[in-house]
């Protein structure tokens, strides 16, 4: 596609849910990036992935965080038994490859009541 | 861990003031970049800069990256409301697999 698409741009969820956001990157970036923004904040590192695989997943906060890019294309990230702490803009960025400039999508809003 | 530190984190300045941004940090990048971000929407990259000591310009707005490669600054010239956002710098570490590491940004408001 000509950018990088985020779906959904909104979610509401009620704590303890299970949510999935998607992340559709630029057509030919092998490298795909998740990071986590609160208010008026840079961008957290959530993970990294290099094709299919998570090239660096450090920044996963705990195990109710897992990402997923199974063809190396799409990617979707998942969150179980959401807190309110977890409520935040989720962003997703790709590039043709390491250290290759970055574009991010709009972002998915989280909002867990 | 490498880390970025923009300062300052809030600014707020009259139309026409000059304003400086700075990027530091006490790791060595291969490259930074400088993003602009707008309220709901995704960070936008203003420029890449990759040599020691390089400057770009870009309109009002000059980017400088250090010689030694570890901070880089923003400047703008006349600052008008419409350069309101949040300027974020980003930095692309040596070691390959590491992802961008952010700066936590510089809130800028400029008023008519």
């Amino acid at each position: 596609g000509a950018g990088v698409s985020q779906t959904p741009s909104n979610k509401v969820t009620e704590k303890g849910k299970y949510v999935e956001l998607r992340c559709d990157p630029i057509s030919g970036h092998t490298a795909l990036y998740w990071y986590r923004q609160s208010l008026g904040q840079g961008p957290e590192f959530l993970i990294y992935f290099q094709g299919t695989g998570a090239a660096d997943d450090s920044g996963l906060p705990n195990d109710r965080f897992f990402a997923v890019r199974p063809e190396g294309s799409v990617s979707t990230l998942k969150i179980q038994r959401t807190e309110r702490g977890d409520s935040a803009v989720y962003l997703c960025a790709s590039s043709l490859g390491y250290g290759t400039v970055a574009f991010f999508g709009q972002g998915t809003r989280l909002t867990v009541v | 861990t490498q880390l970025l530190e923009q300062s300052p984190q809030f600014l707020s300045i009259q139309e026409g003031e000059n304003l400086t941004v700075y990027c530091n940090s006490s790791s060595v990048f291969s490259s930074l970049q400088w993003y602009r971000q707008e309220p709901g929407e995704g960070p936008v990259l203003l420029v890449t800069v990759v040599t020691g000591g390089e400057v770009k310009k870009l309109k009002r707005l000059t980017f400088q990256f250090g010689d030694a490669r570890k901070d880089s600054s923003l400047h703008i010239t006349a600052a008008q409301p419409g350069d309101t956002g949040l300027y974020l710098c980003a930095g692309s570490p040596f070691q390959a697999g590491t992802a961008l590491i952010f700066g936590k940004g510089t809130t800028l408001s400029v008023s008519s």
